[in-house]
Protein backbone atom coordinates (compact mmCIF):
# COMPACT_ATOMS: atom_id res chain seq x y z
CA UNK A 1 0.00 0.00 0.00
CA UNK A 2 1.86 3.27 -1.29
CA UNK A 3 -1.36 5.82 -0.70
CA UNK A 4 -2.48 8.09 2.31
CA UNK A 5 -6.55 7.82 2.75
CA UNK A 6 -7.98 10.70 3.88
CA UNK A 7 -11.73 11.18 5.11
CA UNK A 8 -14.24 12.26 4.29
CA UNK A 9 -12.98 13.79 1.14
CA UNK A 10 -16.06 16.85 1.71
CA UNK A 11 -17.43 18.02 4.20
CA UNK A 12 -19.82 20.85 5.04
CA UNK A 13 -19.83 22.23 8.35
CA UNK A 14 -21.60 25.13 10.62
CA UNK A 15 -19.66 27.13 13.05
CA UNK A 16 -21.19 25.47 16.33
CA UNK A 17 -20.14 21.87 14.95
CA UNK A 18 -17.42 19.50 16.19
CA UNK A 19 -16.28 17.08 13.33
CA UNK A 20 -12.40 15.07 12.64
CA UNK A 21 -10.89 14.62 9.75
CA UNK A 22 -8.81 11.50 9.41
CA UNK A 23 -5.79 10.09 8.15
CA UNK A 24 -4.42 6.45 7.33
CA UNK A 25 -1.16 5.22 6.22
CA UNK A 26 -0.11 1.81 6.15
CA UNK A 27 3.51 2.22 4.31
CA UNK A 28 5.41 3.03 7.62
CA UNK A 29 5.96 5.96 7.93
CA UNK A 30 7.27 7.76 11.08
CA UNK A 31 6.42 11.39 10.47
CA UNK A 32 3.00 12.40 9.47
CA UNK A 33 1.36 15.98 8.81
CA UNK A 34 -1.23 18.35 8.33
CA UNK A 35 -1.05 21.33 5.63
CA UNK A 36 -3.88 23.57 5.05
CA UNK A 37 -4.50 25.12 1.27
CA UNK A 38 -6.46 27.70 0.07
CA UNK A 39 -7.22 28.04 -3.53
CA UNK A 40 -4.65 28.94 -5.78
CA UNK A 41 -2.03 29.03 -3.02
CA UNK A 42 0.64 26.63 -1.58
CA UNK A 43 0.30 24.18 1.07
CA UNK A 44 0.72 25.53 4.50
CA UNK A 45 2.22 23.44 7.75
CA UNK A 46 -0.05 23.18 10.38
CA UNK A 47 1.45 20.20 12.38
CA UNK A 48 3.69 17.49 12.25
CA UNK A 49 3.74 14.35 14.23
CA UNK A 50 7.28 12.43 14.27
CA UNK A 51 6.90 9.34 16.60
CA UNK A 52 3.28 9.51 17.30
CA UNK A 53 5.22 12.77 19.17
CA UNK A 54 3.81 16.48 18.32
CA UNK A 55 6.77 17.83 16.55
CA UNK A 56 5.65 21.45 15.15
CA UNK A 57 2.44 23.24 15.82
CA UNK A 58 2.88 26.28 13.69
CA UNK A 59 0.90 28.60 16.16
CA UNK A 60 -2.32 27.34 14.96
CA UNK A 61 -5.62 28.39 16.68
CA UNK A 62 -6.65 25.87 19.35
CA UNK A 63 -10.17 25.29 17.19
CA UNK A 64 -8.10 22.87 15.33
CA UNK A 65 -6.50 20.06 17.70
CA UNK A 66 -4.44 16.94 16.30
CA UNK A 67 -4.16 13.38 17.55
CA UNK A 68 -2.25 10.60 16.86
CA UNK A 69 -3.54 7.65 18.12
CA UNK A 70 -0.86 5.05 16.42
CA UNK A 71 1.85 5.27 13.84
CA UNK A 72 -0.58 4.70 11.12
CA UNK A 73 -3.50 7.05 11.91
CA UNK A 74 -3.90 10.84 12.22
CA UNK A 75 -6.78 13.12 12.51
CA UNK A 76 -7.42 16.76 13.00
CA UNK A 77 -10.14 17.54 15.29
CA UNK A 78 -12.35 20.37 14.43
CA UNK A 79 -14.48 22.87 16.72
CA UNK A 80 -16.20 26.58 16.41
CA UNK A 81 -14.69 27.08 13.04
CA UNK A 82 -15.01 30.54 11.33
CA UNK A 83 -15.62 30.62 7.64
CA UNK A 84 -12.28 31.57 6.84
CA UNK A 85 -10.83 28.18 7.66
CA UNK A 86 -12.87 26.44 4.72
CA UNK A 87 -10.07 24.87 2.63
CA UNK A 88 -8.36 22.05 1.23
CA UNK A 89 -6.63 20.02 4.13
CA UNK A 90 -4.38 17.83 3.13
CA UNK A 91 -2.68 14.70 5.26
CA UNK A 92 0.96 14.07 3.87
CA UNK A 93 3.53 11.46 5.57
CA UNK A 94 7.25 10.68 5.10
CA UNK A 95 9.90 7.90 5.51
CA UNK A 96 11.81 10.16 7.62
CA UNK A 97 14.02 13.57 6.87
CA UNK A 98 15.30 13.62 3.33
CA UNK A 99 12.50 12.04 2.13
CA UNK A 100 9.84 13.41 -0.09
CA UNK A 101 6.34 13.53 1.27
CA UNK A 102 2.90 11.24 -0.17
CA UNK A 103 0.09 13.45 0.19
CA UNK A 104 -3.78 12.42 0.84
CA UNK A 105 -6.08 13.47 -1.68
CA UNK A 106 -7.59 16.05 0.63
CA UNK A 107 -10.43 16.86 2.71
CA UNK A 108 -12.48 19.91 0.95
CA UNK A 109 -13.62 21.76 4.12
CA UNK A 110 -16.95 24.37 3.58
CA UNK A 111 -17.49 26.28 6.74
CA UNK A 112 -20.85 28.02 6.53
CA UNK B 1 12.54 30.92 9.78
CA UNK B 2 13.13 29.37 5.53
CA UNK B 3 11.28 31.91 2.99
CA UNK B 4 11.10 30.13 -0.48
CA UNK B 5 10.41 31.88 -3.53
CA UNK B 6 9.57 31.17 -6.87
CA UNK B 7 9.36 32.64 -10.32
CA UNK B 8 7.45 32.93 -12.60
CA UNK B 9 3.78 32.41 -11.31
CA UNK B 10 2.65 31.45 -14.77
CA UNK B 11 4.30 29.92 -17.50
CA UNK B 12 2.86 29.70 -20.86
CA UNK B 13 4.73 27.23 -23.75
CA UNK B 14 3.99 25.74 -26.99
CA UNK B 15 4.25 21.98 -27.03
CA UNK B 16 7.61 20.46 -27.52
CA UNK B 17 9.21 23.53 -26.27
CA UNK B 18 11.35 23.51 -22.73
CA UNK B 19 10.06 25.21 -19.49
CA UNK B 20 12.23 26.28 -16.60
CA UNK B 21 10.81 27.60 -13.56
CA UNK B 22 13.51 28.79 -10.68
CA UNK B 23 13.45 29.21 -6.73
CA UNK B 24 15.51 30.92 -4.51
CA UNK B 25 15.77 29.39 -0.38
CA UNK B 26 16.73 32.08 2.53
CA UNK B 27 17.42 29.02 5.20
CA UNK B 28 21.63 28.20 4.51
CA UNK B 29 21.15 25.11 6.87
CA UNK B 30 18.35 23.81 4.52
CA UNK B 31 19.09 20.32 2.82
CA UNK B 32 16.40 18.70 0.43
CA UNK B 33 14.70 20.30 -2.48
CA UNK B 34 11.79 18.49 -3.82
CA UNK B 35 9.55 19.59 -6.50
CA UNK B 36 6.04 18.96 -6.08
CA UNK B 37 2.96 18.91 -9.19
CA UNK B 38 -0.43 19.85 -8.50
CA UNK B 39 -2.98 19.09 -10.81
CA UNK B 40 -6.44 21.15 -10.48
CA UNK B 41 -8.10 19.57 -8.12
CA UNK B 42 -6.11 16.66 -7.19
CA UNK B 43 -3.26 16.31 -4.71
CA UNK B 44 1.09 17.24 -5.28
CA UNK B 45 2.62 14.19 -5.98
CA UNK B 46 6.42 14.35 -5.96
CA UNK B 47 8.27 14.73 -9.20
CA UNK B 48 11.85 15.19 -8.72
CA UNK B 49 13.95 15.72 -5.79
CA UNK B 50 17.54 16.84 -4.85
CA UNK B 51 19.57 16.40 -1.73
CA UNK B 52 22.04 18.78 -0.98
CA UNK B 53 24.87 16.51 -1.67
CA UNK B 54 23.62 16.82 -5.11
CA UNK B 55 24.40 19.42 -7.94
CA UNK B 56 21.81 18.06 -10.19
CA UNK B 57 19.10 15.01 -10.81
CA UNK B 58 17.73 13.83 -14.14
CA UNK B 59 15.01 11.87 -14.02
CA UNK B 60 13.87 11.12 -18.10
CA UNK B 61 12.33 14.64 -19.31
CA UNK B 62 12.52 16.92 -16.26
CA UNK B 63 15.78 17.94 -14.25
CA UNK B 64 16.50 19.44 -11.86
CA UNK B 65 19.56 21.48 -10.79
CA UNK B 66 21.17 23.19 -7.16
CA UNK B 67 23.21 26.08 -6.72
CA UNK B 68 23.99 25.94 -2.70
CA UNK B 69 26.22 28.88 -2.83
CA UNK B 70 23.78 30.92 -4.31
CA UNK B 71 20.50 29.29 -2.33
CA UNK B 72 19.18 28.21 -5.77
CA UNK B 73 17.70 25.51 -7.14
CA UNK B 74 15.64 24.87 -10.83
CA UNK B 75 13.10 22.96 -12.13
CA UNK B 76 13.73 21.72 -15.69
CA UNK B 77 11.40 20.32 -18.30
CA UNK B 78 12.23 19.52 -21.87
CA UNK B 79 9.83 18.00 -24.62
CA UNK B 80 6.78 19.67 -22.74
CA UNK B 81 3.03 17.73 -23.27
CA UNK B 82 0.08 18.94 -22.72
CA UNK B 83 -0.75 16.67 -19.80
CA UNK B 84 2.79 18.78 -18.23
CA UNK B 85 -0.18 21.24 -17.57
CA UNK B 86 -0.30 21.59 -13.70
CA UNK B 87 0.86 23.92 -11.10
CA UNK B 88 4.44 23.51 -9.47
CA UNK B 89 5.29 23.93 -6.64
CA UNK B 90 9.17 23.59 -5.29
CA UNK B 91 9.86 23.43 -1.79
CA UNK B 92 13.16 23.32 1.04
CA UNK B 93 13.33 21.56 3.99
CA UNK B 94 16.05 21.27 6.84
CA UNK B 95 15.72 18.11 8.19
CA UNK B 96 15.68 17.50 11.92
CA UNK B 97 15.07 14.58 13.99
CA UNK B 98 12.72 11.97 12.08
CA UNK B 99 10.70 14.46 9.49
CA UNK B 100 11.12 16.86 7.23
CA UNK B 101 9.41 20.65 7.39
CA UNK B 102 8.92 21.71 3.82
CA UNK B 103 7.93 25.14 3.18
CA UNK B 104 6.43 25.73 -0.34
CA UNK B 105 7.43 28.29 -3.05
CA UNK B 106 4.13 30.28 -3.86
CA UNK B 107 3.75 27.65 -7.27
CA UNK B 108 4.03 28.21 -11.38
CA UNK B 109 0.98 27.44 -13.35
CA UNK B 110 2.52 26.03 -16.59
CA UNK B 111 0.51 25.71 -19.36
CA UNK B 112 1.34 23.55 -22.30
CA UNK B 113 -0.20 24.39 -25.77
CA UNK B 114 -0.97 22.04 -28.18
Amino acid sequence: DTEVTQTPKHLVMGMTNKKSLKCEQHMGHRAMYWYKQKAKKPPELMFVYSYEKLSINESVPSRFSPECPNSSLLNLHLHALQPEDSALYLCASSQEANYGYTFGSGTRLTVV
Amino acid sequence: GENVEQHPSTLSVQEGDSAVIKCTYSDSASNYFPWYKQELGKRPQLIIDIRSNVGEKKDQRIAVTLNKTAKHFSLHITETQPEDSAVYFCAASSTTGGYNKLIFGAGTRLAVHP
